[in-house]
């Protein structure tokens, strides 16, 4: 089955501790984003990465860094600069034409708790 | 301003009516796509329909549709005949194409729970 998996479901930590959040994609897809939500709100970009060794900030990058050594995995690390990090992580990917009609597809999320 | 305003926090309806979850937008691009996510409580972000803002005719997708009215920014969802495995939080989004180039970032609206009663 083709899909995004993300790991672990759900994570805690405490604070000061730098924490990595995993993205895996089977799709063949070269674009990966990673977003952010709270409660209440919508999702928030992060990163993107549009091909291997390549990535950008997305709109709230600060406290976290990224890394995308395969085309399959784009981990997310939350670092102790992050101030607020409690929140559900969601990891997505597309084709990556970059067209209007590139639709971005979601792994189930990790939900971080900082304690 | 906000780029996608959904105005309903939360909307009933009954199971097998049809229901409309409103998702105003704001761009100066004429090139831009619009999407729908439904995300239920487990979390995951499905997708449902895409519009593009040159496409004449409303998207549709199985039980759900789109109500593209560009001139008033305006890309309601519909859905008919509601089942009860539609409650869920429903997100609005666009992508706007960057001058010169793809833009690969998409603005999510603050999302509207709907509830299907039996």
């Amino acid at each position: 089955d083709g899909g995004i998996t993300q790991s672990p479901k759900y994570l805690f930590r405490k604070e000061g501790q730098n924490v990595t959040l995993s993205c895996e994609q089977n799709l063949n897809h070269d674009a990966m984003y990673w977003y952010r939500q709270d409660p209440g709100q919508g999702l928030r970009l992060i990163y993107y990465s549009q091909i291997v060794n390549d990535f950008q900030k997305g709109d709230i990058a600060e406290g976290y860094s990224v890394s995308r050594e395969k085309k399959e995995s784009f981990p997310l690390t939350v670092t102790s600069a992050q101030k607020n990090p409690t929140a559900f992580y969601l990891c997505a990917s597309s084709i990556g034409t970059g067209s209007m009609t590139d639709t971005q597809y979601f792994g189930p999320g990790t939900r971080l708790t900082v304690l | 301003a906000q780029k996608i305003t959904q105005t309903q926090p939360g909307m009933f309806v009954q199971e097998k009516e049809a229901v409309t979850l409103d998702c105003t937008y704001d761009t100066s691009d004429p090139s831009y796509g619009l999407f729908w996510y439904k995300q239920p409580s487990s979390g995951e972000m499905i997708f449902l329909i895409y519009q593009g803002s040159y496409d004449q005719q409303n998207a549709t997708e199985g039980r759900y549709s789109l109500n593209f009215q560009k001139a008033r920014k305006s890309a309601n969802l519909v859905i008919s005949a509601s089942q009860l495995g539609d409650s869920a939080m429903y997100f609005c989004a666009m992508r706007e194409e960057h001058r010169g180039g793809s833009n690969y970032k998409l603005t999510f609206g603050k999302g509207t729970l709907l509830t299907v009663n039996p």
